[in-house]
């Protein structure tokens, strides 16, 4: 099955630095990766995702890159502010016939500091 | 438009003791996902339903039992707690293999 790798862990940034977290991936047939934002004590939340049909998508701060070849894809956000603390998870997914299961990553814990 | 809702927020149960979890969704998507989520493991799927009346086992199914009677609802059965059901629970629907909008989870706490 797939497996995703999700580093770092932790990242701790100046509020207006860039945050980069990056995710490996095993299975060549993956074809959606979705980046999601969960803070404390929610659900987590949708905040971008790419096709494999892409290499990279920008939504005003944040942007993913894909680069299927080396099978790893990656969130930049710019110009970060003290709302963008958050967990912040990557996953992959097949999305042909009879697959429809998102395999996450363990998570980013992003510290913005003022 | 409600969303993704799950009842209830919190539960403590005995080892041993059964419970159900609900979720509704009020976006008349066809599939329907339940997960946990426990500390430096991420999400990982229990089981999901890609339409009324079916269900299909996830990576951790072992312990649990779902049901998709309407449309709307997905339950989430423990039939028997055990400690290490203890975790974070979050339901999840989608129109499609796409996007997934997640509840606002369930603790539950067995001890």
């Amino acid at each position: 099955g797939e497996n995703v790798e999700q580093h770092p862990s932790t990242l701790s940034v100046q509020e207006g630095d860039s945050a980069v977290i990056k995710c490996t991936y095993s299975d060549s047939a993956s074809n959606y990766f979705p980046w999601y934002k969960q803070e404390l004590g929610k659900g987590p939340q949708l905040i971008i995702d790419i096709r494999s049909n892409v290499g990279e998508k920008k939504d005003q701060r944040i942007a993913v890159t894909l680069n299927k070849t080396a099978k790893h894809f990656s969130l930049h956000i710019t110009e970060t502010q003290p709302e963008d603390s958050a967990v912040y998870f990557c996953a992959a997914s097949f999305s042909g016939a009879g697959s429809y299961q998102l395999t996450f990553g363990k998570g980013t814990k992003l510290s913005v500091i003022p | 438009n409600a969303g993704v809702t799950q009842t209830p927020k919190f539960r403590v149960l005995k080892t041993g003791q059964s419970m159900t979890l609900l979720c509704a969704q009020d976006m008349n998507h066809e599939y329907m996902y339940w997960y946990r989520q426990d500390p430096g493991m991420g999400l990982r799927l229990i089981h999901y339903s890609v339409g009324e009346g079916t269900t299909a086992k996830g990576e951790v199914p072992d312990g649990y039992n779902v049901s998709r009677l309407k449309k709307q609802n997905f339950l989430l059965g423990l039939e028997s707690a055990a400690p290490s059901q203890t975790s974070v629970y979050f339901c999840a629907s989608s129109s499609g293999v796409w996007e997934q909008y997640f509840g606002p989870g369930t603790r539950l706490t067995v001890t």
